[in-house]
């Protein structure tokens, strides 16, 4: 079992849909999360981190973590086609901040 | 500014024969690391360079994997004797520190 579990995908919405992104985790004592987009043909690009309690918002994307279902979630609110693409989670290994990826999940937005 | 850059962007390889794949770092930046990623799955780290200084290559899959970084600058990594499940999109990243890393866009290396 990998330590951060992803839905492949691929999630196909329509331009303007809320999408919701989840990983599962399986060590309780992660305390810190990465999410990354990449797209087709490019490397990851981090969207954002987030610690284990609360949420972080940083314009259209907000990053959540249930500690206590261990659940990682991204929302995208007013999706466009531009977000189309795979969306990594990732935690960060040992006492690095090198990442432990998910598979990621293929994202569609159609106009 | 320039971004990391590797190259060749694509690479065919027959079975057995070496190859070398080449990343530039965005200059200055300290810390350099490889990825393998297979189709289908996410980056799978392989080594980590602070310089010169290779101080972890824990994610190599086999002796037949060999990276450097001379002059703590460009970086190498070689695959001898490739093997068809070495097929995969070899990524490389740099940063200023061990936080956040900007990925290149990778080296799609085909073994047949």
């Amino acid at each position: 079992q990998k330590e951060v579990e992803q839905d492949p995908g691929p999630l196909s919405v329509p331009e303007g849909a809320i999408v919701s992104l989840n990983c599962t985790y399986s060590n309780s004592a992660f305390q810190y999360f990465m999410w990354y987009r990449q797209y087709s043909r490019k490397g990851p690009e981090l969207l954002m981190y987030t610690y284990s309690s609360g949420n972080k918002e940083d314009g259209r994307f907000t990053a959540q973590v249930d500690k206590s279902s261990k659940y990682i979630s991204l929302f995208i609110r007013d999706s466009q086609p531009s977000d189309s693409a795979t969306y990594l989670c990732a935690r960060p290994s040992g006492g690095s901040y090198i990442p432990t990826f998910g598979r990621g999940t293929s994202l569609i937005v159609h106009p | 500014g320039a971004g990391v850059s590797q190259s060749p962007r694509y690479k065919v390889a027959k079975r057995g024969q070496d190859v070398a794949l080449r990343c530039d770092p965005i200059s200055g930046h300290v810390s350099l690391f490889w990825y393998q990623q297979a189709l289908g799955q996410g980056p799978e780290f392989l080594t980590y360079f602070q310089n010169e200084a290779q101080l972890d290559k824990s994610g190599l899959p086999s002796d037949r994997f060999f990276a450097e970084r001379p002059e703590g600058s460009v970086s190498t990594l070689k695959i001898q004797r490739t093997q068809q499940e070495d097929s995969a999109v070899y990524l490389c990243a740099s940063s200023l520190s061990s936080e956040e890393q900007y990925f290149g866009p990778g080296t799609r290396l085909t073994v047949t």
